[in-house]
């Protein structure tokens, strides 16, 4: 099966661009997936990316996919105190039922 | 739309208790998920159902049962509680449809606690 590592914990101030990194090993995965979770609630879909693509940008939020490395991250320009939160990556194990392989998760926090 | 509800928000389970985790979607979504979510260990699949009647195992289904009598529902059950289960569950559900997997709505969570 998929094993998808991100770093635990991320600190920066307010303003700064925030960028959080992901590892993953199945590079069979059709769409890489961020999520992003507030305390005490599910998780909410923020952005995805195909796997055929290099770069997408949703506004605030760019993903990069480095296919060779299968290395896979999300940059948060001027983050904010409310972008705190826990994000996950996730990919498509493919096959049947749409199952997803989630990261550890990595916790942001945003200092003023 | 309420989305996916999941009953109870917390419990605290005696080990060796049983119990059953509910959850409900109104979005007429054909697959369902149940997760759980451990510290630093991010999410890990325990079951899923393409369809009412069709469950199937996750990465970590030991403990547990499911079913899928309607499309709406996906109870996750709970038979002998142990200390191990001691996490927070996720129900999610898509729509299945087509590509990409956006459809993952989640639910706010079950926080369980086993002593």
């Amino acid at each position: 099966g998929e094993d998808v590592e991100q770093s635990l914990f991320l600190s920066v101030r307010e303003g700064d661009s925030s960028v959080i990194n992901c590892t993953y090993t199945d590079s069979s995965s059709t769409y890489l997936y961020w999520y992003k979770q507030e305390p005490g609630a599910g998780l909410q879909l923020l952005t995805y990316i195909f796997s055929n693509m290099d770069m997408k940008q949703d506004q605030r939020l760019t993903v990069l996919l480095n296919k060779k490395d299968k290395h896979l991250s999300l940059r948060i320009a001027d983050t904010q105190t409310g972008d705190s939160a826990i994000y996950f990556c996730a990919g498509d194990l493919g096959g049947g039922g749409n199952k997803l392989t989630f990261g550890t998760g990595t916790q942001l926090k945003v200092e003023l | 739309n309420a989305g996916v509800t999941q009953t109870p928000k917390f419990r605290i389970l005696k080990i060796g208790q049983s119990m059953t985790l509910q959850c409900a979607q109104d979005m007429n979504h054909n697959y369902m998920y149940w997760y759980r979510q451990d510290p630093g260990m991010g999410l890990k699949l325990i079951y899923y159902s393409v369809g009412a009647g069709i469950t199937d195992k996750g990465e970590v289904p030991n403990g547990y049962n499911v079913s899928r009598s309607t499309t709406e529902d996906f109870p996750l059950r709970l038979e002998l509680a142990a200390p191990s289960q001691t996490s927070v569950y996720f129900c999610a559900s898509s729509s299945g449809q087509g590509r990409p997997n956006y459809g993952y709505t989640f639910g706010s969570g079950t926080r369980l606690t086993v002593v």
